[in-house]
């Protein structure tokens, strides 16, 4: 069981240069996320999704786009790389479900990280 | 937004120590989750809860709900729990993290 799968590891860009993180999982997951890991600074969530198809901007969105094609795949893109977005990125997933008002979270599982340096 | 503040930052401990984190937030939730990160490791999920206490091996997480407080204690700490160990609360399906307490627990 893989889990959450996220590639590369380790990505040297130079400013303009652009480039495709990719994220799978395989737990049949509904809500999956791209978050950005700064010294000093909590998990701040650049975009997620809550289902196949569909994608809502997070806390720092500026700079990147999504894609959720189908529910196993969640693949972050830097069009237009900027030293600002050197950082270490997280690809995350979970079932959550709000029926009726009533919330159900699962624990989150996260990817082993991007460390992207941009030059 | 909720408000999310993990005590103490940083934390330095003998082996054997009884260690205890603590985080609190500002606005009700519905699931609060522990997470521990290795130096130049991914994030691994302790706990997830949304009352009471639970436990697992030499890990205890409590959570208070009233207070809008949780705590993280391991009991007999060994050097392989030193690591950054991180809160997170959800309302919905958006998480806020605090900024994580590193741990080192010294032999």
């Amino acid at each position: 069981n893989a889990g959450v799968t996220q590639t590369p590891k380790f990505q040297v860009l130079k400013t303009g240069q652009s480039m495709t993180l990719q994220c799978a999982q395989d737990m049949n997951h509904n809500s999956m996320y791209w978050y950005r890991q700064d010294p000093g600074m909590g998990l701040r969530l650049i975009y997620y999704s809550a289902s196949e198809g569909t994608t809502d901007k997070g806390e720092v969105p500026n700079g990147y786009n999504v894609s959720r094609l189908n529910k196993r795949e969640f693949s972050l893109r830097l069009e237009s790389a900027a030293p600002s977005q050197t950082s270490v990125y997280f690809c995350a997933s979970s079932e959550f479900s709000n029926v009726g008002g009533r919330v159900d979270n699962s624990p989150l599982h996260f990817g082993n990280g991007t460390r992207l340096t941009v030059t | 937004k909720n408000e999310v503040e993990q005590s103490p930052q940083n934390l330095t401990a003998q082996e054997g120590e009884f260690i205890t984190i603590n985080c609190s937030y500002s606005v009700g939730i519905s699931a609060l989750h522990w997470l521990q990160q290795h130096p130049g490791g991914g994030i691994v999920s302790l706990f997830m809860l949304s009352s009471g206490k639970k436990k697992h091996g030499r890990l205890i997480a409590t959570i208070n709900i009233q207070e809008k407080h949780s705590s993280l204690h391991i009991t007999a700490s060994h050097p392989r729990d030193s690591a950054v160990y991180i809160c997170a609360v959800s309302g919905n399906e958006k998480l806020t993290f605090g900024t994580g307490t590193r741990l080192t627990i010294i032999p």
